[in-house]
């Protein structure tokens, strides 16, 4: 199963944009790049995902790069409600599901008032 | 839509007793997984569900464990002769037939083995 790799920990100023890299670069041509986010004592919540173009929803914004072996999701105003732990995963397109996707270990958002 | 509930959030168990939590997805969502999370580490797939179906199950499902969702609807998740190891957070998502891509993630039911 492909892997990504995040930064253990980042931080980013209030108000101010972040940038939050991942790397893939075993990605398959058919895996959809995926981004949710973990809240202390929460589940994890879908944040955004992509194929091979940039995506915008309300969340956040997604750029992938051209060879689809990284990725970044973009939040553009931190808020304190951002920090959180970001996970990157891999999932397989087609009917493909969640029981083969990796969480990692993710990277830990502090956002400093 | 209630989202993804898990009952219980907290359990605390003495070491050897069996612990069963429930799951309840958003409705119509036909698939559903287990996943556990220790500290520090994102979730860990443990096993998957199409409607009835227990389709795949991860080596990390000891015989210890096992899950069930009867009707399609809700499931369970029982482990039986409960060891330290087994602490963690055990977490239950759900996605539609319509759009699989996102899955949606209960709270989660935090397992305490004493």
């Amino acid at each position: 199963d492909a892997k990504t790799t995040q930064p253990n920990s980042m931080e980013s100023n209030e108000e101010e944009p972040v940038h939050l890299p991942c790397n893939h670069s075993t990605i398959s041509g058919t895996d959809y790049i995926h981004w949710y986010r973990q809240l202390p004592s929460q589940g994890p919540e879908y944040v955004i995902h992509g194929l091979t173009s940039n995506v915008n929803n309300r969340m956040a914004s997604l750029a992938i790069a051209e060879d689809r072996k990284s990725s970044t999701l973009i939040l553009h105003r931190a808020t304190l409600r951002d920090a959180a732990v970001y996970y990157c995963i891999l999932r397989a397109s087609g009917s493909g599901g969640y029981q083969k996707v990796t969480f990692g270990t993710g990277t830990k958002l502090q956002v400093i008032p | 839509d209630t989202g993804v509930s898990q009952d219980p959030r907290h359990k605390i168990t003495k070491r050897g007793q069996n612990v069963t939590f429930r799951c309840d997805p958003i409705s119509e969502h036909n698939r559903l997984y287990w996943y556990r999370q220790t500290l520090g580490q994102g979730p860990e797939f443990l096993t998957y569900f199409q409607n009835e179906a227990q389709l795949e199950k991860s080596r990390l499902l000891s015989d210890r464990f096992s899950a069930e969702r009867p009707k399609g609807s809700f499931s369970t998740l029982e482990i039986q002769r409960t060891e330290q190891g087994d602490s963690a957070m055990y977490l239950c998502a759900s996605s539609s037939p319509v759009r699989h891509t996102e899955a949606f993630f209960g709270q989660g039911t935090r397992l305490t083995v004493v």
